[in-house]
């Protein structure tokens, strides 16, 4: 059972545009919304997060859109450059008890800024 | 250290073999995890230390697969009987107890069962 679903699964976006990629989620206990960014050969890096109480967090050329009542929530990264080419993945993560707050991941998405 | 350190970053083996990844996390962060990532594939949830406390071993896929920490620091990754669906690339992170969602991940150790 797939908790967040991330799409799309790949994009290529020319230098200056914008990349939207989308994430769904079922569980209402998700209590927190992390973007990681991952180079080939490097773990993942947090980018950007929002609680679920505010509907736009911005950072740089980056801002995350949450919609509570659908339960999406979508990245966005504005005047996009060759640098911002990797995989980025949504996540979501519930508290289990102790300091466990563990992050479930969306699949994935390979953007590809051409120059 | 600087960062989360895992070792091998690469590491082939025979079907059948046994294998062991280590993770040596940050100085001071009490709480680590263990995910791992196939292909095509988000990260998938292993095991969870944090301190002296039981660990949370809900994400094991089989019972192939354990996980120790010493001395509330270093935690090695078992895979016996490794069979080629265990490829993957095996993450670990680590956190400080009073951070909710500071996770910072290691590089990895890429698993190939041949």
């Amino acid at each position: 059972q797939q908790q967040v679903k991330q799409s799309p699964q790949s994009l290529i976006v020319q230098k200056g545009g914008i990349s939207i990629i989308n994430c769904a989620y079922e569980n209402t206990a998700f209590d927190y919304f992390p973007w990681y960014q991952q180079f080939p050969g490097k773990g993942p890096a947090l980018l950007i997060a929002i609680r679920p109480d505010v509907s736009e967090k911005k950072e740089g050329r980056f801002t995350i859109s949450f919609n509570k009542s659908a339960k999406q929530f979508s990245l966005h990264i504005m005047d996009s450059q060759p640098g911002d080419s990797a995989t980025y993945f949504c996540a979501a993560s519930t508290y289990s008890g102790g300091s466990n707050y563990k992050l479930t991941f969306g699949k994935g998405t390979l953007l590809t800024v051409n120059p | 250290g600087a960062g989360v350190s895992q070792s091998p970053s690469n590491k082939v083996t025979e079907k059948g073999k046994d294998v062991e990844l280590r993770c040596d996390p940050i100085s001071g962060h009490t709480a680590l995890y263990w995910y791992r990532q196939s292909l095509g594939q988000g990260l998938e949830f292993l095991i969870y230390f944090q301190g002296n406390s039981a660990p949370d071993k809900s994400g094991l896929p089989s019972d192939r697969f354990s996980a120790e920490r010493t001395g509330g620091s270093v935690s090695t990754l078992t895979i016996q009987r490794t069979q080629q669906e265990d490829s993957a690339v095996y993450l670990c992170a680590s956190k400080p107890r009073d951070s909710k969602y500071g996770y910072t991940f290691g590089s990895g150790t890429r698993l190939t069962v041949v």
